[in-house]
Formats: structure tokens, C-alpha cells, sequence
């Protein structure tokens, strides 16, 4: 049980176009996802947290207007990359938390982002 | 502020040897805390987390981890490491104010020789 997809599991675009990256929970609901970005060898850096039927909560320095993030349902949020540059390339993680518990994040396997 | 720190970066061990991996965190009230693995390209793996409770927590594949409030450490062992343990190792520790999310260690790389 909880487990986590992301789709696509990698993925490479061109400067300038948009990237949507899908994070859905499989046989839980969840009402909170949260997205990271990974570069390499380093921690994960959380971006945003989504909130279903509301804006999401955006981390300190992350841009709201390139990183769009949606959560319509319980069991889906997704991340837009817009207007992608190649600084933008890297891995982004998204998890998930079971609605009505606290704790633990379940994390789905990661999408790989390059941009030319 | 919360925070945690992995002091070990890159970790070698020989397959069969005992293995701890070093947290540490700072947090204003009860922590929960976690460790999760990385395995190259991948999402992240619980092995195992702390609530509450007794202060030495059971995980799997054979990892355990003990909670120290006094040194406010959240070390990860195991007795005898596999090759197949070789990944990253993430500490985290849980915000539990307005947002809950997640602070990550900046990971501890294991190597393991045959």
C-alpha cells in the first residue's frame, strides 16, 4: 500500500516550452503532496506544498509563476516547469501524505528533467 | 529554526561489517524523524521512523535506529551491511507547525566492498 507514481519518469524539452510533471497517489487519498527538487548528489529541497482545492504553499525563493502547481484531486497534483531554461534541469520528487494521518511521506520515484 | 545534520558525507564499509550512520537535528519541540534510502535514479525509501515511544525503533531490511533527546541524535545502524545497501541515506526530521513538511539531511552516501 501508499505508493506513489510520477509521470513521466523522464523527460527532455527544448528552452523555452512547458513541462508538466503528474504525482498521484495510488490506493491512498491525500490531501497534502509536497514537491522537492534534487540536484545531483545533494538533499532534496522542498519547492511547494500542495494543499487539495487550494493554492499551494510555495518555499522561500521558489518562483510561483514558473513553478505551477495544481492539486484538483485527492489523488493527483501536478508541476508545470514554464518557459523551462536548462538551469531548470534536475529531478524532482514529489510525496505524498495519507489523508488523516500525520507523520510519514510516502514518495513516489522521481521525474528527471532536462532541458536543451 | 529546524534543521539536520549528517556529518558524514561518503561512508565506506566491507559487506558483513557493522554499519552507523550519523543524525543530528535541532527542533523547538518533539521531533518525528525518519531515514530514507535512495538507491541510484530513485525515489526515496522509509526504513523507518520515530514518533513516539520507545526510543529504539525497528526498521527494514534489517536497519534500526535509536532517538537520544539528550544528544538529540537519530542514528542509524545496522549489523552487518550487504552489498546491496549501498545507496544514500536521507535523516529527516518532520516540521509540525503550520505546514508539515519534511527537513531532509544532506545525506550520507554508503559504499560497500565485497
Amino acid at each position: 500500500g501508499a505508493v506513489v507514481s510520477q509521470h513521466p519518469s523522464w523527460v527532455i524539452c527544448k528552452s523555452g516550452t512547458s513541462v508538466k510533471i503528474e504525482c498521484r497517489s495510488l490506493d491512498f487519498q491525500a490531501t497534502t503532496m509536497f514537491w522537492y527538487r534534487q540536484f545531483p548528489k545533494q538533499s532534496l529541497m522542498l519547492m511547494a506544498t500542495s494543499n487539495e482545492g487550494s493554492k499551494a504553499t510555495y518555499e522561500q525563493g521558489v518562483e510561483k509563476d514558473k513553478f505551477l502547481i495544481n492539486h484538483a484531486s485527492l489523488t493527483l497534483s501536478t508541476l508545470t516547469v514554464t518557459s523551462a531554461h536548462p538551469e531548470d534541469s534536475s529531478f524532482y520528487i514529489c510525496s505524498a501524505r495519507i489523508l488523516g494521518e500525520v507523520g510519514e511521506q510516502f514518495f513516489g520515484p522521481g521525474t528527471r528533467l532536462t532541458v536543451l | 529554526a529546524q534543521s539536520v545534520t549528517q556529518p558524514d558525507i561518503h561512508i565506506t564499509v566491507s559487506e558483513g561489517a557493522s554499519l552507523e550512520l550519523r543524525c543530528n537535528y535541532s527542533y523547538g519541540a518533539t521531533p518525528y524523524l525518519f531515514w530514507y534510502v535512495q538507491s541510484p535514479g530513485q525515489g526515496l525509501q522509509l526504513l523507518l521512523k520515530y514518533f513516539s515511544g520507545d526510543t529504539l525503533v525497528q526498521g527494514i531490511k534489517g536497519f534500526e535506529a535509536e532517538f537520544k533527546r539528550s544528544q538529540s541524535s537519530f542514528n542509524l545502524r545496522k549489523p552487518s551491511v550487504h552489498w546491496s545497501d549501498a545507496a544514500e541515506y536521507f535523516c529527516a526530521v518532520g516540521a509540525y507547525l503550520k505546514t508539515d513538511k519534511l527537513i531532509f539531511g544532506t545525506g550520507t552516501r554508503l559504499q560497500v566492498f565485497p
